[in-house]
């Protein structure tokens, strides 16, 4: 399975202010079809994980345009440009090329 | 709206047994894979097994391969997972996500249904 590796794990982030959360995967993620399926999550407390970012760099529908990512190969970055108290929670990375599906460890948000 | 809601979640003992149900709208079920994932505080986000939209094709993650079994009733919207032989490591919350269409990867998560293995 592939591992995926996230860093830091915890992020205190002033409000206001930008924050960067990594992820690197053990092996290269790119699928037969030539894409990489690379994704961003996010979880509040009590609610169940969330789609922000797919295939690196698109955000999905309703996710605001504060959220970006990058990346290629097995290094991968999510951006957040000004942080706002909705923001608070757990973010996972998640790789989608090859089954199973696997998660980092998760990096904890906090204001 | 894209709705998932879990049930069928509880308390088992080991070896025990368990179904679990997830109620779908608001989009074209037979159109998308569906998958069950699982968190637990030890091992973090786990894939479990995902079907195909007509139901001709399934995986399993190893760690329930030949105890879990995935099954759809598209007439339905309903998607089930059927665990047996629960072990104590399968307790967890269980989340019945939907794949996505133009792309290989996982859209809409329901709220989860929480499964305990404990004598």
């Amino acid at each position: 399975d592939i591992v995926m590796t996230q860093t830091p794990l915890s992020l205190p982030v002033a409000l206001g202010q930008p924050a960067s959360i990594s992820c690197g995967s053990s092996q290269s993620l790119v699928h037969a079809d030539g894409n990489i399926y690379f994704n961003w999550l996010h979880q509040r407390p009590g609610q169940p994980p969330r789609l922000l970012i797919y295939k690196i760099s698109n955000r999905f529908s309703g996710v605001p345009d504060r959220f970006s990512g990058s990346g290629a190969g097995t290094d991968f970055t999510l951006e957040i440009s000004r942080v706002e108290a909705e923001d608070v929670g757990i973010y996972y990375c998640m790789q989608s090329s090859q089954f199973p599906h696997t998660f980092g460890q998760g990096t904890r948000l906090e204001i | 709206d894209v709705q998932l809601v879990e049930s069928g979640g509880g308390l088992v003992p080991p070896g025990g047994s368990l179904r679990l149900s997830c109620a779908v709208s608001g989009f074209n079920f037979s159109e998308h894979w569906m998958h069950w994932v699982r968190q637990s505080p030890g091992k973090g986000l786990q894939c479990v097994s995902n079907i195909h939209g007509a139901g001709i094709g399934t995986t399993y993650a190893d760690f329930v391969k030949g105890r879990f079994t995935i099954s759809r009733d598209n007439a339905k919207n309903m998607v089930y997972l059927q665990m047996d032989s629960l072990r104590v490591e399968d307790t967890a919350v269980y989340f019945c996500v939907r794949g996505t269409l133009h792309w290989n990867g996982l859209d809409y998560w329901g709220q989860g249904v929480h499964v305990t293995v404990s004598t």
